[in-house]
């Protein structure tokens, strides 16, 4: 299976934009980009999602690499309670199961 | 509307015995999928079920675990003789029929092997 590749930690300003990046450089042909966080003791929570095409929701945007082999999630207003762990996850050609990197720990300070 | 729950939240159990981790998805989703967090690691994909079905169980240990969801009641992941190897989070997550890629996570169960 694809792996995926995170920094560990990063921080961010209240009010700015977090850019999260992810590497996967082994993706194959079909295998969705997704995008989870965790809060401490929380189950993950659904951020975003995406093949090749950039993709917004309300949420956050995601820019997928033309080769796909590197994506970055990011959040254009960051506030303290986007504070959390993010994690980049493929799906095995599979469209349900989701292996996670081990993911960036993002603290938003104001 | 519910989200999905997992219960116990904390299960301490000795080399040897069983546990039973059970999972009721949110309310209208038919689809369940287990996921297991060692320390330090992301969440894996353990196995993926439907009402009275496997669906896929790949990630599966070959041995020793197993999982249902009974056509009545919670989803289930049973692990036998338990090995400290098996000390980790175990996360459900339940999905719609129609998007299966947009799974709700419960706030998982976290097993201590002693």
């Amino acid at each position: 299976d694809a792996k995926t590749t995170q920094p560990p930690s990063m921080d961010c300003a209240e009010g700015r934009a977090a850019n999260l990046p992810c590497n996967h450089s082994t993706i194959s042909g079909n295998e969705y980009v997704y995008w989870y966080r965790q809060i401490h003791s929380q189950g993950p929570q659904y951020i975003i999602h995406g093949l090749k095409n950039n993709e917004t929701n309300e949420m956050a945007s995601l820019i997928i690499t033309e080769d796909r082999k590197s994506s970055t999630l990011i959040l254009p207003h960051a506030t303290l309670r986007d504070t959390a762990v993010y994690y980049c996850a493929l799906d095995s050609n599979s469209g349900y199961a989701l292996n996670f990197g081990k993911g960036t720990s993002l603290l938003v300070t104001p | 509307n519910a989200g999905v729950m997992q219960n116990p939240r904390h299960l301490v159990r000795r080399r040897g015995q069983e546990a039973r981790l059970r999972c009721s998805p949110m309310k209208g989703h038919s689809h369940v999928y287990w996921y297991r967090q060692l320390p330090e690691e992301g969440l894996k994909f353990m196995v993926y079920l439907q009402k009275e079905n496997i669906i896929d169980e790949s990630g599966m240990p070959k041995e020793r675990f197993s999982a249902e969801f009974p056509k009545e009641g919670p989803s289930i992941l049973r692990i036998q003789q338990v090995v400290r190897g098996d000390s980790a989070a175990y996360f459900c997550a339940s999905s719609p029929a129609d998007r299966v890629y947009e799974q709700y996570f419960g706030p998982g169960t976290r097993l201590t092997v002693t």
